[in-house]
């Protein structure tokens, strides 16, 4: 499969443990995405990073949340001491640099890990 | 910072019938907008976007307008078929942003054999 993949597909905690998701991203694409998607909402900008430069962060995104990409390939997303609120489905996306010529803007998505915090 | 709202939230269609989604905007300087269909448990998949300097694109059965000034763009699916039943989403996004994108809050379509 050359898509994006997340993993892992799905993870349990308890309030206050600390999880880490990771994204692989389609091998040629420099941009990769974060979102959060909560039960029969649209998905929600978390943060995004060219190459491995962290351009943007949400305002969603406390200080709990931490995303890398040391080396402008694969992607972690950190929460550290998960509250019941976090439970959500965190996609990654990629695409390649938009806004050149002939440079397609598809942000292509992962299957997402949700995450249930009990 | 951008905000889309997204009409209507469900919309049930019989088969050869046509759909047509909503949405509006309120970042003039949004430039890039996709539609996503995502089936249950399914990750969002895109079937059509456009960009500012078009105001119209077609691909098959599918088709998006795009209207600047008023800063609405609409999806239009015509011949529907139940496998066109799944939740639509639409958004905004930015090019010199990142094409970070803000996501309407959806539309359940149903289509009625």
């Amino acid at each position: 499969d050359t898509g994006v993949s997340q993993d892992p597909r799905h993870k349990i905690t308890k309030r206050g443990q600390n999880v880490t998701f990771r994204c692989d991203p389609i091998s040629e694409h420099n941009r990769l995405y974060w979102y959060r998607q909560t039960l029969g909402q649209g998905p929600e900008f978390l943060t995004y990073f060219q190459n491995e430069a962290q351009l943007e962060k949400s305002r969603l995104l406390s200080d709990r949340f931490s995303a890398e990409r040391p080396k402008g390939s694969f992607s972690t997303l950190e929460i550290q001491r998960t509250e019941q609120g976090d439970s959500a489905m965190y996609l990654c996306a990629s695409s390649p640099r938009g806004g050149l010529a002939g440079v397609s803007n598809e942000q292509f998505f992962g299957p997402g890990t949700r995450l249930t915090v009990l | 910072g951008e905000n889309v709202e997204q009409h209507p939230s469900t919309l049930s269609v019989q088969e050869g019938d046509s759909a047509v989604i909503k949405c509006t905007y309120s970042d003039s300087a949004s430039n890039y907008f996709p539609w996503y269909k995502q089936e249950l448990g399914k990750r969002p998949q895109l079937i059509i976007d456009i960009r500012s300097n078009v105001g119209e694109k077609k691909d098959q059965r599918i088709a998006v307008t795009l209207n600047k000034t008023a800063k609405h763009f609409s999806l239009h699916i015509t011949e529907t078929q139940p496998e066109d039943s799944a939740v639509y989403f639409c958004a905004a996004g930015f090019g010199a942003a990142g094409n970070k994108l803000t996501f309407g809050g959806g539309t359940r379509v149903l289509v009625k054999p």
